[in-house]
């Protein structure tokens, strides 16, 4: 079963913050966070193993909340460069080790 | 260099005709997998293969096939495709279950008339 992922779509300014959540029906092994930009492939962030544990990637952060079965990317001072979608992919536990996907966060940054 | 190719890139095709997309990896990964991605529905996965003739179906298999003889290797196969199957295909593979951060080919285009 897919994530939930929220908000669909966010558009800011450079330099402005952005947080994108991800949610889960089911109990969480680990999250996964991995951006897109448009006509290629995505690209891997991160990996958050249950503990709350929380992770950075240079301005981008996330957080991972097993209690709430929730996980929320952070982006800091945003750049032109962070524009595209970004998925969160949850593995859940005693599952294939393969991540399923959310339906995807597209993120705009203007100048 | 460590990446996962597929092939083709881009494919016509018309109701019907089987159709094969072949996807390898040169980084002795593990798990290989197939994902499916519409607008508006994100990525979806269609078969995964945790070893050498190991492969499971994931949330939207109707319709496809897989094998996975070798362990670069993670054909996706189309035996009678239709117009709904239309999409943007992705293979990936990971090392393990302890590190399983998904390394994704550059995508196949697939059209179905």
């Amino acid at each position: 079963q897919q994530p939930v992922q929220s908000p669909q779509a966010v558009i800011l300014r450079e330099g402005e913050d952005a947080v994108i959540n991800c949610s889960s029906s089911k109990a969480l092994y680990s999250v996964h966070w991995y951006r897109q930009k448009h006509g290629e492939a995505p690209v891997f962030l991160m990996i958050l193993l249950k503990g709350g544990e929380q992770k950075g990637h240079e301005k981008i952060s996330a957080s991972f909340n097993e209690k709430k079965q929730q996980s929320s990317l952070y982006l800091t001072a945003s750049q032109l460069s962070y524009s595209g979608t970004y998925f969160c992919g949850t593995e859940t536990s005693g599952g294939s080790y393969i991540p399923t996907f959310g339906r995807g966060t597209s993120l705009i940054v203007h100048p | 260099e460590a990446q996962v190719t597929q092939n083709p890139r881009y494919l016509i095709t018309v109701t019907g005709k089987k159709l094969t997309v072949t996807c390898s990896q040169n980084m002795n990964h593990e798990y290989m997998s197939w994902y499916r991605q519409d607008p508006g529905l994100g990525l979806r996965q269609i078969y995964y293969s945790m070893n050498v003739e190991v492969t499971d179906k994931g949330d939207v298999p109707e319709g496809y096939k897989v094998s996975r003889k070798e362990k670069r290797n993670f054909p996706l196969i189309l035996e009678s495709p239709s117009p709904n199957q239309t999409s943007l295909y992705f293979c990936a593979s990971s090392l393990s279950t302890l590190n399983n951060e998904q390394f994704f080919g550059p995508g196949t285009r697939l059209t179905v008339l």
